[in-house]
């Protein structure tokens, strides 16, 4: 099935230690995102990429770094300068066609809790 | 820069009721503008977009919403809720210059009672 994947589902990490949440989709879509959504904040943009080897800082990239070495992947590292990085994190992708609004899609997201 | 706001954070209906979430949007032209459901730990399932052309949208799952340009409004409504409806609904806005960002408002969650 087509679809996003995010993993894992549940990560635990204590305070000092970077980690790294895997992307991966099979949509081919150009464009990938990554959101944080904290409650009653809603959804926050960290980081964005619209082709390969390319990205971009989202509202709240401070703390966060990605990579974009394939099209369908699209891994996030929050590192330790990440100050309060317990959230839950999501995936999204869509294709970019020149012509704006087209649909984007998500993951399941991705629990994070530093312990 | 552009911005959403869903001024209700929680809203309780009966089952069977009518329900209308409310959602503002701040963009200096026409936007994009999107509904997406959030079931408890789980990602975000599209309900309906506007683009452009007929004001009224039809969605899945019985919804529906109206964009009023006068009003810079996007509310949802369905006619008859279910049991099942009960989640955390996001309104959202986008650009219609080719960056494909969204920008989320921060959500009305509904509780349905029997």
């Amino acid at each position: 099935d087509g679809g996003i994947t995010q993993s894992p589902k549940y990560l635990f990490r204590k305070e000092g230690q970077n980690v790294t949440l895997s992307c991966e989709q099979n949509l081919n879509h150009d464009a990938m995102y990554w959101y944080r959504q904290d409650p009653g904040q809603g959804l926050r943009l960290i980081y964005y990429s619209q082709i390969v080897n390319d990205f971009q800082k989202g509202d709240i990239a401070e703390g966060y770094s990605v990579s974009r070495e394939k099209k369908e992947s699209f891994p996030l590292t929050v590192t330790s300068a990440q100050k309060n990085p317990t959230a839950f994190y999501l995936c999204a992708s869509t294709f970019r066609t020149g012509s704006s609004g087209n649909t984007i899609y998500f993951g399941e997201g991705s629990w994070l809790t530093v312990v | 820069a552009q911005s959403v706001t869903q001024p209700d954070i929680h809203i309780t209906v009966s089952e069977g009721a009518s329900l209308e979430l409310r959602c503002n949007y701040s963009y200096g032209a026409t936007p994009y503008l999107f509904w997406y459901v959030q079931s408890p730990g789980q990602g975000l399932q599209l309900l309906l977009k506007y683009f452009s052309g007929d004001t009224l949208v039809q969605g899945i799952k019985g919804f529906e919403a109206e964009f009023k340009r006068s009003q810079s409004s996007f509310n949802l409504r369905k006619p008859s809720v279910h049991w099942s409806d009960a989640a955390e609904y996001f309104c959202a806005v986008g650009s219609r210059f080719g960056n494909e960002k969204l920008t989320f408002g921060t959500g009305t969650r509904l509780t349905i009672i029997p």
